[in-house]
C-alpha cells in the first residue's frame, strides 16, 4: 500500500538545524509531488512547501523561504526537509505528504491539490 | 490567525447530522477549491473530501462537502462515536502562494 515513514523524533539547542526524512512505498516516488506540513502541539495545520522529486524543483511558503530546503534522494525513495536557526517557535510536529494531483486551474476553474496519504509525522522539539 | 475561519468546536449525538463551516475570501475559497481532512486523536491528518465534494475510495457517504461563494461546508450524517476528531478545511490562497488551512473544528460526539 501507499505508505510514508518518517524518521524519529528530535530534540535540538536553539540555533541549530533539523532533517527530517519521508521514506516512500507503494508506489512510484518520482510520479508524485511531496509536501510538507508542520502542527505545533495544540494549533492548525501551516504548510510549508513543495517539492517535485522528479525535477527537484521547490517552492517554499514565505515564512519559510530563507531557513528551509527540500531536498530527495530518488535512489532512496526518500524526501527531506531541512530547517535551519531554530527557535522554540519551530518546537511543533512535521508531517509529510503525497501530492495526489498538484493544484491547477483549467477553463475557468481552479483546483487546489489534494495530499494523501501523510507520513505519521515527526516531533522536534526545540529547547535550551 | 488562520487564513481560513473555522468554529472551534462542534458537538452531536449518536445519529445526529453535524456541519462544520470554513470561510474565506475571493483569493482562497472564492477561486480554488476546497479539500477537507480528518485528525483522530494522536495521528496524522488523513483526506476527507476532495474538490469540495468528492469523496476518496473508503470514506463513508455519511461525510459530504459543498461550497458556495467564500465559504464551504462539511456535513457528517449518522454521527458515530468515532467520527470524534479535528476537522480541517484547506484552499490555495492565490495571494499568499500558499496552501492555507482553517484553525480546525474538534467534533466531539456526546
Amino acid at each position: 500500500q501507499v505508505q510514508l515513514v518518517q524518521s524519529g523524533a528530535e530534540v535540538k539547542k536553539p540555533g541549530a538545524s533539523v532533517k527530517v526524512s519521508c521514506k516512500a512505498s507503494g508506489y512510484t516516488f518520482i510520479s508524485y509531488d511531496i509536501i510538507w506540513v508542520r502542527q505545533a502541539t495544540g494549533q492548525g495545520l501551516e504548510w510549508m512547501g513543495w517539492m517535485n522529486p522528479n525535477s527537484d524543483t521547490t517552492a517554499y511558503a514565505q515564512a519559510f523561504q530563507d531557513r528551509v530546503t527540500m531536498t530527495r534522494d530518488t535512489s532512496k525513495n526518500t524526501a527531506y526537509m531541512e530547517l535551519t536557526s531554530l527557535t522554540s517557535e519551530d518546537t511543533a510536529v512535521y508531517y509529510c505528504a503525497r501530492v495526489v494531483v498538484r493544484g491547477y486551474c483549467n477553463a475557468g476553474s481552479c483546483y487546489t491539490g489534494w495530499f494523501d496519504p501523510w507520513g505519521q509525522g515527526t516531533l522536534v522539539t526545540v529547547s535550551s | 490567525q488562520s487564513v481560513l475561519t473555522q468554529s472551534p468546536s462542534a458537538s452531536g449525538t449518536p445519529g445526529q447530522r453535524v456541519t462544520i463551516s470554513c470561510s474565506g475570501s475571493s483569493s482562497n475559497i472564492g477561486t480554488y477549491t476546497v479539500n477537507w481532512y480528518q485528525q483522530l486523536p494522536g495521528t496524522a491528518p488523513k483526506l476527507l473530501i476532495y474538490t469540495n465534494d468528492q469523496r476518496p475510495s473508503g470514506v463513508p457517504d455519511r461525510f459530504s462537502g459543498s461550497k458556495s461563494g467564500t465559504s464551504a461546508s462539511l456535513a457528517i450524517s449518522g454521527l458515530q462515536s468515532e467520527d470524534e476528531a479535528d476537522y480541517y478545511c484547506a484552499a490555495w490562497d492565490a495571494s499568499l502562494n500558499v496552501v492555507v488551512f482553517g484553525g480546525g473544528t474538534k467534533l466531539t460526539v456526546l
